[in-house]
């Protein structure tokens, strides 16, 4: 099946720049949706089709997908972003079409 | 706006069955254009999806979890449910109901809330 591929964890310090990677062979082919996770909640997603960002998500949240990678940008990092960021894709060539990356926890410093 | 809320035993002893159901609110399962989902975590995992639901009655499942996975509707509550069977320690996980937009590159929007789910004798 497609493979997702996430680094655990990324560090930033406040009013700074995180940029959260999904790795995945021809992904910029596919289209990559984000989900954020806040501790003991659920998921809420934050980007869609690569880069459309849903009614409520600030516009500090943005996407992009080209080649092997798609990455989440969040600027203007807050205390209240430090939350674990999974990608997804819908993958129909295979029988397990939705995949899920192993998510990266966006440590605020 | 929809909402979805996950419902049934926290508790559940080894070999039995694992059964949810999720409450969906300010939307019709019926009205088509989404498919209905589970999707469970592990704890201090990452995000596994088990299998949807159409309103016709299509369904589809994780190929690692067919075996054992019924995913059903009750369109009259307005409900979907999960039975799992013959279930072990490692099903132990916080279940997660979620509406799928049925378009080409299917998102997960809205989820439930989530429900810890223990296998224990």
């Amino acid at each position: 099946s497609y493979v997702l591929t996430q680094a655990p964890s990324v560090s930033v310090a406040p009013g700074q720049t995180a940029r959260i990677t999904c790795g995945g062979n021809n992904i910029g082919g596919k289209s990559v949706h984000w989900y954020q996770q806040r501790p003991g909640q659920a998921p809420v997603m934050v980007v869609y089709d690569d880069a459309k960002r849903p009614s409520g998500i600030p516009e500090r949240f943005s996407g992009s997908n080209s080649g092997n990678t798609a990455t989440l940008t969040i600027n203007r990092v807050e205390a209240g972003d430090e939350a674990d960021y999974y990608c997804q894709v819908w993958d129909t060539s295979t029988d397990h079409p939705v995949v899920f990356g192993g998510g990266t926890t966006l440590i605020v410093l | 706006q929809v909402q979805l809320q996950e419902s049934g035993p926290g508790l559940v002893k080894p070999s039995q069955t694992l059964s949810l159901t999720c409450s969906v609110s300010g939307g019709s399962i019926s009205s088509g254009g989404y498919y209905w989902s589970w999707i469970r975590q592990h704890p201090g995992m990452g995000l596994e999806w088990i299998g949807y639901i159409f309103y016709s009655g299509t369904t589809y499942y994780n190929p690692s979890l067919k075996s054992r996975v019924t995913i059903s509707a009750d369109t009259s509550k307005n409900q979907f449910s999960l039975k799992l069977i013959s279930v072990t320690a490692a099903d132990t996980a916080v279940y997660y109901c979620a509406r799928e937009t049925a378009a080409a590159t299917r998102w997960f929007d809205p989820w439930g809330r989530g429900t810890l789910v223990t296998v224990s004798s």
